[in-house]
């Protein structure tokens, strides 16, 4: 079956655009996270969902990101106003539940210039 | 958060060597998952294992919850184990190591 995809794979901005970062869970998946990896660095969380809602949002590093699910499928992750920190890969993931086994997705490789 | 650690940090590997990577974790968890990165970026599930132990052909995992680790076990490496592993805890939303970065050569 389908796995986790991301579109799109690479994004370059210019420092100050908007940009927006779309994520497909596998089918079924009530749960769905978002992750930040900086260059060589583990990954750290951003955000959660449950279906449609946003139950979590720690993780996220300024009000110029945010992200929604509004039919509880896909998720779209927006940063606002870029800003060249915000490089990094954002990689999504989604499990059947909370507390069960993440898949994660391939991933979007973000480059501010 | 849940802090975790991981060690060596970096591992080379002669071909067809066997190595066990560690990870340390703060706190009791009820999610705990290894992962392989690919030079891609791509993480690849190896094993889901908040506890015991699990095998996988040459990969083999085991988690002492009560005692806050968990090893993963690489026999007979190859060229293709490169990469770098991470380990990764919950509840939910999962907090990663820094990962060891393992090169085997041929």
């Amino acid at each position: 079956g389908a796995g986790v995809s991301q579109s799109p794979r690479y994004k370059v901005a210019k420092r100050g655009q908007d940009v927006a970062l779309r994520c497909d869970p596998i089918s079924g998946h009530v749960s769905l996270f978002w992750y930040q990896q900086a260059l060589g660095q583990g990954p750290e969380f951003l955000t959660y969902f449950q279906n449609e809602a946003q139950l979590d949002k720690s993780g996220l590093p300024s009000d110029r990101f945010f992200a929604e699910r509004p039919e509880g499928s896909v998720s779209t992750l927006k940063i606002q106003r870029t800003q060249q920190e915000d490089s990094a890969v954002y990689l999504c993931a989604s499990s059947p539940n909370y507390y069960n086994e993440q898949f994660f997705g391939p991933g979007t490789r973000l480059t501010v210039l | 958060g849940i802090q975790v650690e991981q060690s060596p940090p970096d591992l080379i590997l002669q071909e067809g060597a066997n190595s066990t990577l560690r990870c340390n974790f703060s706190d009791s968890v009820n999610n705990l998952q290894w992962f392989h990165q690919n030079p891609w970026g791509q993480l690849i599930n190896l094993f889901y294992i908040p506890s015991g132990t699990k095998q996988n052909g040459r990969l083999s995992a085991t988690t002492v919850a009560t005692e806050r680790y968990s090893l993963l076990y690489i026999s007979s490496s190859q060229t293709t184990d490169s990469g770098v592993y991470f380990c990764a805890v919950g509840p939910g939303k999962l907090s990663f190591g820094a990962g060891t970065t393992v090169t085997v050569r041929a």
